[in-house]
C-alpha cells in the first residue's frame, strides 16, 4: 500500500531564513507527485506535479525537486504570507490508482 | 485551471439527519473526487464520481452512508446521510482535467453535527 510521509509536522522561520519541507514515498512505481498549499479554512492550492527522478519546478520562492524515494520543497527566504499547511500527494502508476496525500507540513514564518 | 464552488460553505446539523453537498465546475471534466478532512488531518478520499455510472467507493465507505450523485460533467452531489458527530469534517470536491494530472479544489463544506 502507499504510503506518503511529510516531515517536520511543524515548521517554525523567521522571515528571510530558508528551509526545506520533506515528502518521502513508497510505491511500486510513480505517475506523479504533487505539492499543494492550504490555508486555514481554505481547499488545497495546487503548486507543482514532478513526474519523474530529477525534475525540478519553481514559483517565486518555491522550488521543488524529486528524488526516487523523496521530494523536497525548498523554501528561499521566507515571507509571513508563506505561511501554511503544504500538502505532497503521490499518485501511483499502474491501472486506476488513487492518489495519496501525507499528513502536512504546517509552516509558520515569523516577521 | 478549473474553478470549482460547492454549496453550502459550512453548516451544523442535527445527529440523525441528512445533508447534501453540491460540487459546482466551471468546465466539463470526466474525474471528479470527494474527500474528507478531519481537523488537523490530511485527505481522506471518500469516492470517485463518475459520470453516467455509480461511484466507486473507498474502502471504509459505503453508498448507503454517503450516496453519490453525477448528473453530468460539470456537477455532482455528496449527501451525509444519518450523521453523527463522527460526521464533523471538512468535505472537499476536486476535479482532475487529464487521468494523472494534478487535481483542482473546492473551497471545501465544513459541517459540525451535534
Amino acid at each position: 500500500e502507499d504510503q506518503v510521509t511529510q516531515s517536520p509536522e511543524a515548521l517554525r522561520l523567521q522571515e528571510g531564513e530558508s528551509s526545506s519541507l520533506n515528502c518521502s514515498y513508497t510505491v511500486s512505481g510513480l505517475r506523479g507527485l504533487f505539492w499543494y498549499r492550504q490555508d486555514p479554512g481554505k481547499g488545497p492550492e495546487f503548486l507543482f506535479t514532478l513526474y519523474s527522478a530529477g525534475e525540478e519546478k519553481e514559483k517565486e520562492r518555491l522550488k521543488a525537486t524529486l528524488t526516487k524515494k523523496e521530494s523536497f520543497l525548498h523554501i528561499t527566504a521566507p515571507k509571513p504570507e508563506d505561511s501554511a499547511t503544504y500538502l505532497c500527494a503521490v499518485h501511483e502508476s499502474g491501472g486506476y490508482q488513487k492518489v495519496t496525500f501525507g499528513t502536512g507540513t504546517k509552516l509558520q514564518v515569523i516577521p | 485551471s478549473a474553478v470549482i464552488s460547492q454549496k453550502p460553505s459550512r453548516d451544523i446539523c442535527q445527529r440523525g439527519t441528512s445533508l447534501t453537498i453540491q460540487c459546482q465546475v466551471d468546465s466539463q471534466v470526466t474525474m471528479m473526487f470527494w474527500y474528507r478532512q478531519q481537523p488537523g488531518q490530511s485527505l481522506t478520499l471518500i469516492a470517485t464520481a463518475n459520470q453516467g455510472s455509480e461511484a466507486t467507493y473507498e474502502s471504509g465507505f459505503v453508498i448507503d452512508k454517503f450516496p453519490i450523485s453525477r448528473p453530468n460533467l460539470t456537477f455532482s452531489t455528496l449527501t451525509v446521510s444519518n450523521m453523527s458527530p463522527e460526521d464533523s469534517s471538512i468535505y472537499l470536491c476536486s476535479v482532475e482535467e487529464r487521468r494523472g494530472a494534478e487535481q483542482y479544489f473546492g473551497p471545501g463544506t465544513r459541517l459540525t453535527v451535534t
